[in-house]
């Protein structure tokens, strides 16, 4: 099983729907989650970090479900800039401090008009 | 405040060519990372620093040597290019626990072509 799943899409929504992605983890040891986004031929940038209480940002939230390993973003209302490529990263409790991001290999969505 | 740089954007070597890429961040982070992304693979580590003076293996770490030259630069070098290491390579650095930049930084990526 590889450490980080993510269904890759695409997604094809229209605009204004609402679409969910969700994220497996294989390490319940895993401490820190995040949600990136990338653009195409683009870096990734961080969109949201995923807190245990769940978080909301604008027309974005996360929430992760520890019992089961995985995180989920969910994208309200969504619109045609939205289209990127999601990916999840999940970072293990190492000790000794040596933290090492792991990336899912992304969900692609597309929004069209 | 510039983040993360790369250079070069682009770059097309020769088999067998060498060639070093360069990365700066200016955010005091302790550590640093080079990725490679190819179609279908995601982001695969090939290395990354913990702190200054200090490297390790990733994912894919054949065929790349890497020098963490001091707290802002990490460079990735290929000593003999091939074909398969034609990809987008990525640098990315981090801060540290308790820091508000918690999360990666990644810089704009360097395109390279192996032929």
């Amino acid at each position: 099983r590889k450490e980080v799943e993510q269904d890759p899409g695409p997604f094809n929504v229209p605009e204004g729907a609402t679409v969910a992605f969700n994220c497996t983890y294989s390490n319940s040891a895993s401490q820190s989650f995040f949600w990136y986004r990338q653009d195409c031929r683009k870096e990734p940038k961080l969109l949201m970090s995923v807190y245990s209480s769940g978080n909301e940002d604008g027309r974005f939230t996360a929430q992760l479900n520890r019992a089961s390993q995985y995180i989920s973003l969910l994208i309200r209302d969504s619109k045609l800039s939205d289209s990127a490529t999601y990916l999840c990263v999940v970072i293990p409790n190492a000790s000794g401090g040596s933290y090492i991001p792991t990336f899912g290999r992304g969900t692609s969505l597309i929004v069209h008009p | 405040n510039a983040g993360v740089t790369q250079t070069p954007k682009f770059q097309v070597l020769k088999t067998g060519q060498s060639m070093t890429l360069q990365c700066a961040q200016d955010m005091n982070h302790n550590s640093m990372y080079w990725y490679r992304q190819d179609p279908g693979m995601g982001l695969r580590l090939i290395y990354y620093s913990a702190s200054e003076g200090t490297t390790d293996k990733g994912e894919v770490p054949n065929g790349y040597n890497v020098s963490r030259l001091n707290k802002r630069e990490f460079s990735l070098r290929l000593e003999s290019a091939a074909p398969s290491q034609t990809s987008v390579y990525f640098c990315a650095s981090r801060g540290n626990p308790g820091q508000e930049s918690y999360e990666q930084y990644f810089g704009p990526g360097t395109r390279l072509t192996v032929t």
